[in-house]
């Protein structure tokens, strides 16, 4: 089946580590999003693509990174710099960035601090 | 910068009546609405998109409305039931293909 999978379900990161979180789809989109889900709140975006080998920034980027290489992967690095990295972290896609496409999401990926 | 606002934050109703969940939004500059629906631990589905143009989307015991010149949509949920509980949320795509969400509508549908 086609879908979006984010991995893993569960991340702790240590102080001062970075940690990498994995999203690959199947769908060939070429638009892939992140977003941060803080509780009973919604979601807002960090970065995104909308094609191979290109991203933007969105509304809270600082302390991430992402990149781009393959058009099915779009791993996010939550680095030391964000200092409140705990949330739940969802990545989605879409077909080619156009207007009036739903996005597709995975399940989710709970970052916790230990 | 574009704002969107869902209340009631929290909804709870007995199997079989209706749901109304609301939603507001700050431009009217939009592309397009979407409700999703979030179940605990999960990501979100796609529900509805209702294009600016369009004034309302049905989908089964689903229906959206959109008010663009008032910045205001309201989902439609007939007939309860428990499996309808979950979080709703609404979003506004506006340009560049960005979704700027509510902070959701919690749903529980009580037996």
């Amino acid at each position: 089946d086609g879908g979006i999978t984010q991995s893993p379900k569960y991340l702790f990161r240590k102080e001062g580590q970075n940690v990498t979180l994995s999203c690959e789809q199947n769908l060939n989109h070429d638009a892939m999003y992140w977003y941060r889900q803080d509780p009973g709140q919604g979601l807002r975006l960090i970065y995104y693509s909308q094609i191979v080998n290109d991203f933007q920034k969105g509304d809270i980027a600082e302390g991430y990174s992402v990149s781009r290489e393959k058009k099915e992967s779009f791993p996010l690095t939550v680095t030391s710099a964000q200092k409140n990295p705990t949330a739940f972290y969802l990545c989605a896609s879409s077909l080619q960035g156009l207007s009036n496409q739903p996005q597709h999401f995975g399940d989710g990926t709970r970052l916790s601090i230990l | 910068k574009q704002e969107v606002t869902q209340i009631p934050a929290a909804l709870s109703v007995p199997e079989g009546e209706n749901l109304v969940l609301n939603c507001s939004f700050t431009d009217s500059a939009i592309y397009n609405l979407q409700w999703f629906r979030q179940d605990p631990g999960k990501g979100l589905t796609s529900l509805l998109l209702i294009q600016s143009s369009q004034r309302e989307q049905t989908s089964g015991r689903l229906n959206a409305s959109l008010d663009k010149s008032s910045g205001r949509s309201t989902l439609y949920i007939a007939a309860s039931q428990p499996g309808d509980s979950a979080t709703y949320l609404c979003a506004v795509e506006a340009a560049g293909n960005k979704l700027t969400f509510g902070g959701g509508t919690r749903v529980l549908v009580k037996p």
